[in-house]
């Protein structure tokens, strides 16, 4: 059975940093890329980086380049998001999400079929 | 990028009605489309892929339709447990674009 659980959330205040982590069991991680999606109290869903499955491509919203870095580690089968200069509208609920059958971040064609439970930032002073 | 717009962005309905859902591409996406359910507090559900694919598990009653630029989602007799935030998700390219979301209430 596919599972993520996300794990890292919290407190922080504006400018800040925080590491999200996501770990992975029930599929072989190393052949999948991975994604992190979040949702803002309220709002709807916003892709907010990829990765491909060996970590060598990777993609950024707009809204978050140059303050995040999404990374793997195939050895703790384990996706994580780097988090800094932390804003208030980056709080919301980071989920952690798998696609189908894509190896790169940057294919298409393939959807994306589990999700974890989220977990919850909140950056606020 | 592709922008997903969904209409409604709020449904009011009744246990037994045919509800649809539509979602509308900027750009011709072909079929790569899906829609997910998401209830309070959880994550996303995957109901529907490739625009008319039901996910396993799915009931029957839930269904999609659409190619290029306009799709729909129609519950056919909408149960107590379907009233919940629906999203479509195009994955034509790589942006993986989002529609902002249908509320379906209860009446």
């Amino acid at each position: 059975e596919v599972q993520l659980v996300e794990s890292g959330g919290g407190l922080v205040q504006p400018g800040g940093s925080l590491r999200l982590s996501c770990s992975a069991s029930g599929f072989t991680f190393s052949n999948y890329a991975m994604y992190w999606v979040r949702q803002a109290p309220g709002k709807g869903l916003e892709y907010v980086a990829g990765i491909g499955s060996n970590g060598g491509s990777t993609y950024y919203a707009d809204s978050v380049k140059g303050r995040f870095t999404i990374s793997r580690d195939e050895s703790k089968n384990a996706l994580y998001l780097q988090m800094s200069s932390l804003r208030a509208e980056d709080t919301a609920i980071y989920y952690c999400v798998k696609d189908l059958y894509n190896t790169s971040p940057y294919a298409s064609g393939s959807y994306w079929d589990f999700w974890g439970q989220g977990t919850l930032v909140t950056v606020s002073s | 990028d592709i922008q997903m717009t969904q209409s409604p962005s709020t449904l009011s309905a009744s246990v037994g009605d045919r509800v649809t859902i539509t979602c509308r591409a900027s750009q011709s996406i072909s079929s790569w489309l899906a829609w997910y359910q998401q209830k309070p507090g959880k994550a996303p559900n995957l109901l529907i892929h490739k625009a008319s694919n039901l996910e396993s598990g799915v009931p029957s009653r839930f269904s999609g339709s659409g190619s290029g630029t306009e799709f729909t989602l129609t519950i056919s007799s909408l149960q107590p447990d379907d009233f919940a935030t629906y999203y479509c998700q195009q994955y034509n390219t790589y942006s993986r674009t989002f529609g902002q979301g249908t509320k379906v209430e209860i009446k």
